[in-house]
């Protein structure tokens, strides 16, 4: 069975400091992972999926089978990034059923 | 946007009653979903449906059931709320072809008292 892990339940970091959410997963076949995120009183959004390859609001996610990580990463935070983050496994089945892990909260300070 | 609403938005309820809450959608997708968010669990699966009358368990679906007799409406039941389902639901539509996403919906927030 697939397995979505984050291991920081609250990441709190300075504005205009590096910032990384970390994400492992376990997964036994070619998985497509997700990066989803959660303002304050909004709804859940995608952020970036890793075959995109895209940089979305100064975030990359690059995904490391080897190490089956697919952390995410932003060089300089804002305030505006202070939000829940999801991390997600596609399971492959063809019903699209993501497996999210349990969210890391990050806080921006000022 | 999928065009997708959920009702209600916030309810309350008393142990060992019957709760529905819907999920409507606008633009024909297929795939729906109803996902329950709890501190410390994350958003976990709880049924989903492929199409009309078509619908599979997920990982929490113990004590709920859902239908789908119409594209638009996907309604999940607890047949006998407890306190243990105090949750926020949200379902979620696949959405795009080629470039698939799930889109949710700005959740429900259910009391069990």
């Amino acid at each position: 069975a697939q397995r979505v892990t984050q291991p920081e339940k609250l990441l709190s970091v300075f504005k205009g400091a590096p910032v990384e959410l970390k994400c492992n997963y376990s997964y036994s076949g070619s998985p497509e992972l997700f990066w989803y995120v959660q303002y304050s009183r909004q709804r859940l959004q995608l952020l970036l999926r890793h075959i995109s390859r895209e940089s979305i609001k100064g975030f990359t996610a690059d995904l490391n089978k080897g190490e089956t990580s697919f952390h995410l990463k932003k060089p300089f935070a804002q305030e505006e990034d202070s939000a829940m983050y999801y991390c997600a496994l596609d399971s492959g089945a063809g019903s699209y059923q993501l497996t999210f892990g349990k969210g890391t909260k990050l806080s921006v300070i000022p | 946007d999928a065009g997708i609403t959920q009702s209600p938005r916030h309810k309350v309820t008393e142990t060992g009653t019957p709760v529905t809450l819907r999920c409507h959608q606008t633009e024909n997708h297929r795939y729906m979903y109803w996902y329950r968010q709890d501190p410390g669990h994350g958003l976990r699966l709880i049924h989903y449906s492929y199409g009309v009358k078509d619908t599979d368990k997920g990982e929490v679906s113990d004590g709920y059931s859902v239908s789908r007799s119409k594209t638009e409406d996907f309604l999940l039941t607890l047949e006998s709320a407890t306190s243990s389902q105090t949750s926020v639901y949200f379902c979620a539509i696949r959405e795009g072809q080629g470039n698939e996403k799930l889109f949710f919906g700005s959740g429900t927030q259910l009391s069990v008292l």
